[in-house]
């Protein structure tokens, strides 16, 4: 198994202020995912963080709302730029270990 | 874009009863996870299926992957109060681990 841990769990933000979430493993991956879930709406992956290189972001996403860091095997951020209301959501990290893909607590962002 | 259809999308029953949850797609997958979901958690993976007609049984839960490989479906007998929760289905296409998720079925058993 996997265990991960994201800060902060939960958090109330202003329109056009950011927000950092954090996402910590409890031992190293190569292949870590960001996943939004909003509100009656599936888990849409937002983009593969990848240690060393840019991440790989899915259509509809992009870098300069959603900027990724991957620091190392262990540890990866997501970034929610500009927020507005519309990207109030669980935020959710997840790895993949053997064949199986583990998730993280998430994140939930309420934006004003 | 590939899309996972959940039916029902809730579902409210006593305990003791069955019931089934269905996860319907028009693509077909290599493989198709069902997950839990509890409030203030992350989903937790429950079963996976590769083999088309595959039956898996996890205590009182059976899953089916269908023929096509485009279907599946969580049967749970007897259900019980800590039954509840979201349960989601997600297909996997190829050796990437990108999973495409259905909107869900959330369950309450109500004791």
């Amino acid at each position: 198994s996997a265990v991960i841990s994201q800060k902060p769990s939960r958090d109330i933000c202003q329109r056009g202020t950011s927000l950092t979430i954090q996402c910590q493993v409890d031992s190293q991956v190569t292949m870590m995912f960001w996943y939004r879930q909003q509100p009656g709406q599936s888990l849409t992956l937002i983009a593969t963080a990848n240690q060393g290189s840019e991440a790989t972001y899915e259509s509809g996403f992009v870098i300069d709302k959603f900027p990724i860091s991957r620091p190392n095997l262990t540890f990866s951020t997501l970034t929610v730029s500009n927020m507005s209301p519309e990207d109030s959501s669980i935020y959710l990290c997840s790895v993949v270990r053997g064949d199986t893909q583990y998730f993280g607590p998430g994140t939930r962002l309420t934006v004003l | 874009t590939q899309l996972l259809e959940q039916s029902p999308q809730f579902l409210s029953i006593q305990e003791g009863e069955n019931l089934t949850v269905y996860c319907n797609s028009s693509s077909v997958f290599s493989s198709l996870q069902w997950y839990r979901q509890e409030p203030g958690e992350g989903p937790v993976l429950l079963v996976t299926v590769v083999t088309g007609g595959e039956v898996k049984k996890l205590k009182r839960l059976t899953f089916q992957f269908g023929d096509a490989r485009k279907d599946s479906s969580l049967h749970i007998t007897a259900a019980q109060p800590g039954d509840t929760g979201l349960y989601l289905c997600a297909g996997g296409r190829g050796s990437n681990y990108k999973l495409t998720f259905g909107k869900g079925t959330l369950l309450t058993v109500n004791p």
